[in-house]
């Protein structure tokens, strides 16, 4: 079975600081993974995800993920917070003909 | 590329009439569709995936003769709400999935906010 746990479902940091969501996965197979900003009012839009190849991925506006097997972990990160980042961020994992989404993070960024 | 719409982006309904959501991929074919509902502050919650050409599969508790899903081409698929109520009121997302995708990425089209008086 998969699953997708966030820890966090609300997390302020600093503008300037270290931002750091967590996403938990299990999977009865190599995993998909990916992470999605969501905006109000908006749908989803991609950040990274990886797809077996390396396990640090780079994404868009500056995040990234690494993928741990032995932690099976794949947390998101962004070394300086900006306040255009506050949003939903979603981990969601692919497995066969579904994805399988994390109850979700809302990030506040403080001034 | 891999471009999702959907239309309309938001609608108002009264309750007992019936909404159609189109949802588009602009520039890839999809053969696999899927439709999502969110409620406020919460995560997407799968209601069906529609192949190109058969019928929708339904998760468990969504009622298919309510929400009906048409996926007609490889770009195309509808999601109409008969005989709308106010607690149908949602935001509807839907996604689209390349025919040669390996990894299963679903590209998210804008959403439909709905609001049934």
């Amino acid at each position: 079975a998969q699953s997708v746990t966030q820890l966090g479902s609300h997390v302020s940091v600093s503008e300037g600081a270290l931002v750091l969501l967590r996403c938990n996965y299990s999977s009865s197979v190599p995993p998909y993974l990916f992470w999605y900003v969501q905006y109000p009012n908006q749908g989803l839009q991609l950040l990274l995800k990886y797809t077996s190849a390396a396990t640090l991925v780079k994404g868009i506006n500056g995040f990234e993920a690494e993928f741990k097997k032995s932690e099976t972990s794949f947390h998101l990160t962004k070394p300086s917070a900006h306040m255009s980042d506050a949003a939903e961020y979603f981990c969601a994992v692919s497995a066969g003909n579904q994805f399988y989404f994390g109850t979700g993070t809302s990030l506040t960024v403080i001034p | 590329g891999a471009v999702v719409s959907q239309h309309p982006s938001w609608v108002i309904c009264k309750s007992g009439t019936s909404v159609k959501i189109e949802c588009r991929s602009l520039d890839f074919q999809a053969t696999t569709m899927f439709w999502y509902r969110q409620f406020p502050k919460q995560s997407l919650m799968l209601m069906a995936t529609s192949n190109e050409g058969s019928k929708a599969t339904y998760e468990q508790g969504v009622e298919k003769d309510k929400f009906l899903i048409n996926h007609a081409s490889l770009t195309l698929s509808t999601l109409t709400v008969t005989s709308a109520h106010p607690e149908d009121s949602s935001f509807y997302i839907c996604s689209a999935r390349r025919y040669e995708t390996v990894s299963g990425e679903q590209y998210f089209g804008p959403g439909t906010r709905l609001t049934v008086t």
